[in-house]
């Protein structure tokens, strides 16, 4: 069994400011982790994700997140916040080739200028 | 690729009548998602298909909700009849094996009136 919680379902910054948004999952097996991101009317799409390679990984836009298997914990960061990342984030967790996605509640990031 | 391909956008329609979402996956993409989103309820997962095999569809809310992929290349998501409350952005999504990076589509707006 998986499952994910994502910490503060609102989270506001500043332009310019550190975007830090927090993930947590549990897993049975070594898993993979995602971030998806959803702008207004528009369907998710993928950030990143970890897959047993290396434990920091890049992504699009500036976002990086880093895979703490102590911490059981996937947190996305990105240094400077632009009023363009604005948007619902989600992270999610799936045991590979055996069982599918389970997605937390979503982060919705506000940027303020 | 042009990605998954969801019709229509948007759908209005009464109460009592019968609705249908239709779905094109990502060419050689095995697994088959369909999902809802609410302001209420968030994302869920009603249905996933593998290789058009119905595996897991727990989360289909009543049996006013079917869902069916005749090929691989298509599927559809049937309200009948629809209500109210089944108000939402429906999503539908891809990927190439379970557990994999999901490609979303554009989603369909559904207002039951």
């Amino acid at each position: 069994a998986q499952s994910v919680t994502q910490l503060g379902s609102h989270v506001s910054v500043s332009e310019g400011a550190l975007v830090l948004l927090r993930c947590n999952y549990s897993s049975s097996v070594p898993p993979y982790l995602f971030w998806y991101v959803q702008y207004p009317n528009q369907g998710l799409q993928l950030l990143l994700k970890y897959t047993s390679a290396a434990t920091l990984v890049k992504g699009i836009n500036g976002f990086e997140a880093e895979f703490k298997k102590s911490e059981t914990s996937f947190h996305l960061t990105k240094p400077s916040a632009h009023m363009s990342d604005a948007a619902e984030y989600f992270c999610a967790v799936s045991p590979p080739n055996a069982g599918k996605s389970t997605f937390g509640d979503g982060t919705t990031l506000t940027v303020k200028p | 690729d042009a990605g998954v391909i969801q019709s229509p956008r948007h759908e209005v329609t009464e109460m009592g009548q019968e609705v249908t979402l239709r779905c094109k996956p990502i060419s050689g993409h095995d697994y088959l998602f369909w999902y809802r989103q609410t302001m209420m309820r968030g994302l869920e997962l009603l249905i996933y298909f593998n290789n058009n095999v119905p595996i897991d569809d727990s989360g289909m809310p009543e049996d006013r909700f079917s869902a069916k992929m005749p090929n691989a290349s298509f599927s559809t998501l049937k309200i009948q009849p629809s209500e109210p409350r089944d108000s939402a952005v429906y999503f539908c999504a891809s990927s190439r094996f379970i557990g994999d990076e999901q490609y979303f589509g554009p989603g369909t707006r559904l207002t039951v009136t």
